[in-house]
């Protein structure tokens, strides 16, 4: 998991709540980024950050939002219009755009399920 | 696509065997490929890349081997330990993205 901090690892939504997940990195990374990733399947982009004050929808934005108001930091807000919150959500980072080997690094994951 | 199923392909190897887990990608235009594992539970776990000029890499008992010419990419590994019972994932970038394939099941069995 090395420098990417996900909290909680475990969250419980009732409905019509909004949820917020944190993502924190100690790496000096530019680029973080948000999956879901549902029982035995791959990962899917929520929303991507490549700098500061600055993000874009990835492929299933819908539901979600973010911010981006420090480097570290790129918390994840599930809301009540995600009618199918219950996944497995990763935060990523990268040392960013136009550095060809932009290998991503995950954090440990939050598992958030709906009461 | 999203809906490739709960049922993951699934390798089944002998301790102490060697592994070799495959992955088709889509983009020939591809900069690097990645491999990933992931343990129950956990965020996936970079193991090893290649870039795309490349058709061979070798790391601590993993080995990558890319056929361009195919859209193949294979992940071997050497004398397989129960601790790398994990779903693989590869990966490949393409203009800073990373697209992730299925993913494929390590079991090791005794």
């Amino acid at each position: 998991d090395g420098g990417i901090t996900q909290s909680p690892k475990y969250l419980f939504r009732k409905e019509g709540q909004n949820v917020t997940l944190s993502c924190e990195q100690n790496l000096n990374h530019d680029a973080m980024y948000w999956y879901r990733q549902d029982p035995g399947q791959g990962l899917r982009l929520i929303y991507y950050s490549q700098i500061v004050n600055d993000f874009q929808k990835g492929d299933i934005a819908e539901g979600y939002s973010v911010s981006r108001e420090k480097k570290e930091s790129f918390p994840l807000t599930v809301t009540s219009a995600q009618k199918n919150p219950t996944a497995f959500y990763l935060c990523a980072s990268s040392i960013g755009a136009g550095t060809g080997r932009n290998i991503q690094y995950f954090g440990a994951g939050t598992r958030l399920s709906v009461l | 696509g999203e809906n490739v199923g709960l049922h993951l392909p699934t390798l089944s190897v002998q301790e102490g065997d060697n592994s070799i887990i495959n992955c088709a990608y889509s983009n020939s235009a591809s900069d690097y490929f990645i491999w990933y594992k992931q343990e129950s539970g956990k965020g996936p776990q970079f193991i090893i890349d290649i870039r795309s000029n490349m058709d061979k890499r070798q790391g601590q008992r993993v080995t990558v081997l890319l056929n361009k010419t195919v859209k193949h990419l294979s992940l071997q590994i050497a004398a397989t330990q129960p601790g790398d019972s994990a779903v693989y994932f590869c990966a490949e970038i393409l203009t800073d993205k990373l697209i992730f394939g299925t993913g494929t099941r390590l079991q090791v069995f005794p």
